[in-house]
Formats: C-alpha cells, structure tokens, sequence
C-alpha cells in the first residue's frame, strides 16, 4: 500500500527558529503538492511541482517559506524564520498524470510555534 | 477563477437518517470534481471522483451541471461516517486541486 510519507508528525518550536518538513511522494508519482490546513482557513495550497519543477507558489509567504525538490523521492518546505501564525498542520500530497488530479495525502506535519 | 463553496461548516444528523453535504463550484472549463474525507487527526483520503460514477460506503455524488453543484449524498448515516469533507475542483494546466472549507459531519447515535 504505497503512500506519501512526512516527516516530522509532530513539531514545537520557538519563535524565530527554522523549521524544515519533508515528504517522500509515491514512488512514480510525478506531482507534489503543500497545503497547510488550519481552522479559520481550512485548506490552503502553498506549493505545487510537476516532475520536480515549481508551478505555482502563489499562495506560500515568499519572505519566510520556501519549497524545494532536490529530487524525485523529496520535497521539502522550510520556514525560516517561523512565527506563532505558522502554527498549522502542513499536508504534502502526490499525484499522478498532466493536471494532477486524484491526489494522495501524507499524514500531516503538526506544527506548533510558540 | 476556480471556486468551491461549501456552505455549510458543521452538519450534524442522527444514525440512520440521511444525509446531503452541499458543494457548489464555479470553473469555465470542464470541471473534474471529487471528494476527500478526513477523520480525526488523520489524512485525507479520496472519498470519490465525479467520473468513477461510483457509491464508495453508501455515499455517492452526481455532478450537475446545470446547477454547477457536486453534492454528496448518503441515505442512511452512520457513526463511523463522522469526520470532516472536502469537495475538490480539478485543475487544467497549470493549476493544482482547490478545495472547498469543508464541512463537519456529526452523527449522532
């Protein structure tokens, strides 16, 4: 049963510190997906890649996140420097085929700052 | 511009009686439309797809166009069918899945 794998579960940091999640795709899967999920704005798209490409950042903070996909089995977003608000739970998802549909989720990365 | 709406945050029914969560979307194009279920503290799971045309545990999902809706539907609910849904839009080109701000199903026994 292949899925998408993430790292860090579970997260609480200070304030000011760098926070660095990662997520493994499924193996062939050719789209990578960031959304951060909180409760007053439920689901948000922050990054989205097709075969390792960035597509649309559009809605990640550019001064203070950033994603990357140093290779097909990783990607990664990383807060520097991170702040209470950032707190959220962040998903990474993969799909397979040209727009992407039919995405599968990680378990979430659950990031507390404080 | 890719919109979905779900109207409602929290929709609480009782074991056994039916239930219908609202999802609305707005797109030019031909919509590729889905939804994703999410219980406690766990991941999203893809619930079902508009073109599968497919009743996955007791729920199914028509897309009407003409209403541009893509509600989901159950006859008879049950305890384990609480958690939270998502409707999604499919993307074309360049653009990723838009999900709506889902709604919150509570069964109740």
């Amino acid at each position: 049963d292949a899925r998408v794998t993430q790292t860090p579960r579970h997260k609480v940091t200070e304030m000011g510190q760098e926070v660095t999640m990662r997520c493994q795709p499924i193996l062939g899967h050719n789209t990578v997906f960031w959304y951060r999920q909180t409760m007053m704005q439920g689901l948000e798209l922050l990054a989205y890649f097709r075969n390792r490409a960035p597509l649309d950042d559009s809605g990640m903070p550019k001064d203070r996140f950033s994603a990357e996909m140093p290779d097909a089995t990783l990607a990664t977003l990383k807060i520097q420097p991170s702040e209470p608000r950032d707190s959220a739970v962040y998903f990474c998802a993969s799909g397979l085929g040209r727009t992407g549909n039919t995405i599968y989720f990680g378990e979430g990365s659950w990031l507390t700052v404080v | 511009a890719q919109r979905v709406t779900q109207p409602e945050k929290l929709l609480s029914v009782f074991k056994g009686a039916p239930v219908e969560l609202k999802c609305n979307y707005s797109y030019s194009g031909s919509p590729e439309l889905f939804w994703y279920v999410q219980y406690s503290r766990q991941r999203l799971q893809l619930l079902l797809r508009h073109i599968s045309r497919e009743s996955i545990k007791g729920f199914t999902a028509d897309l009407n166009k003409g209403e541009t809706s893509f509600h989901l539907k159950k006859p008879f609910a049950q305890e384990e069918d609480s958690a939270m849904y998502y409707c999604a839009l499919g993307g074309t080109g360049r653009r990723a899945l838009t999900f709506g701000s889902g709604t919150r199903l509570q069964v109740q026994p």
